[in-house]
């Protein structure tokens, strides 16, 4: 069964600095998705990046970008020049098909 | 564009009481549809998803259930809620296979069973 693994549950990072999740997976498909979510304290679900298996480009949306290593199944989140809005729970999913999981999440705070 | 409306925001229900949460997307058609449930600070474990009208995928046997009576409503259900049960529930759709494809979050409800 696939698995996805954020082994640290709190993080925190001044304000403009820069700040690296960790997400690791287990799984046996070759082909796959993977994406970062955040849930602010309104626990809206939001999708902040998302990643393609067979790309070995690293994708980048604005502040937000993601380290893949395909062959250590590490999925990292980079959050630069860090804001008070970023402060959330960061979740790390895989999907393959129609399964899709999720990491236990990572708790973000961001200090003025 | 797309929406998701997952009703209601917040249920207080008494043990032993049956129960009903009701989802459904708007601007598309044959989503896959699924049913997540967060304990308070934890991670999102998947109870259901279906990728059609009557087709359920249970993934952890529980005191729930899942139904899909129409293309884009999906609803939640259980005959006797337990204290288990509460937690915040979490309706979402994705496009029908397609792998890269997000998933797009209703708003929650919050259960709380006494």
């Amino acid at each position: 069964a696939q698995t996805v693994t954020q082994s640290q549950p709190e993080m925190s990072v001044q304000e403009a600095e820069t700040v690296t999740l960790s997400c690791t997976y287990d799984t046996s498909e070759s082909d796959y998705y993977l994406f970062w979510y955040k849930q602010p304290p309104s626990r809206q679900m939001i999708l902040v990046i998302r990643q393609e298996a067979y790309k070995q480009q690293n994708a980048t949306e604005n502040r937000f970008s993601v380290n893949f290593q395909k062959a250590a199944k590490s999925f990292s989140l980079k959050i630069s020049d860090s804001q008070l809005g970023d402060a959330a729970m960061y979740f790390c999913a895989y999907r393959a098909n129609n399964d899709m999981r999720f990491g236990a999440g990572t708790r973000l705070t961001v200090k003025p | 564009s797309q929406t998701i409306h997952q009703w209601p925001a917040t249920l207080v229900q008494p043990v032993g009481s049956p129960l009903s949460l009701e989802c459904t997307v708007e601007g598309t058609s044959n989503p896959n549809l699924y049913w997540y449930r967060q304990a308070a600070g934890r991670g999102l474990q998947l109870l259901f998803y279906s990728v059609g009208i009557g087709q359920i995928s249970s993934e952890v046997p529980q005191n729930l259930s899942a139904s899909r009576p129409q293309d884009r409503q999906f609803i939640l259900s259980s005959k006797k809620l337990l204290l288990s049960d509460s937690g915040f529930y979490l309706c979402a759709w994705s496009g029908h296979s397609w792998s890269n494809s997000p998933l797009h979050f209703g708003n929650g409800t919050r259960l709380t069973v006494t």
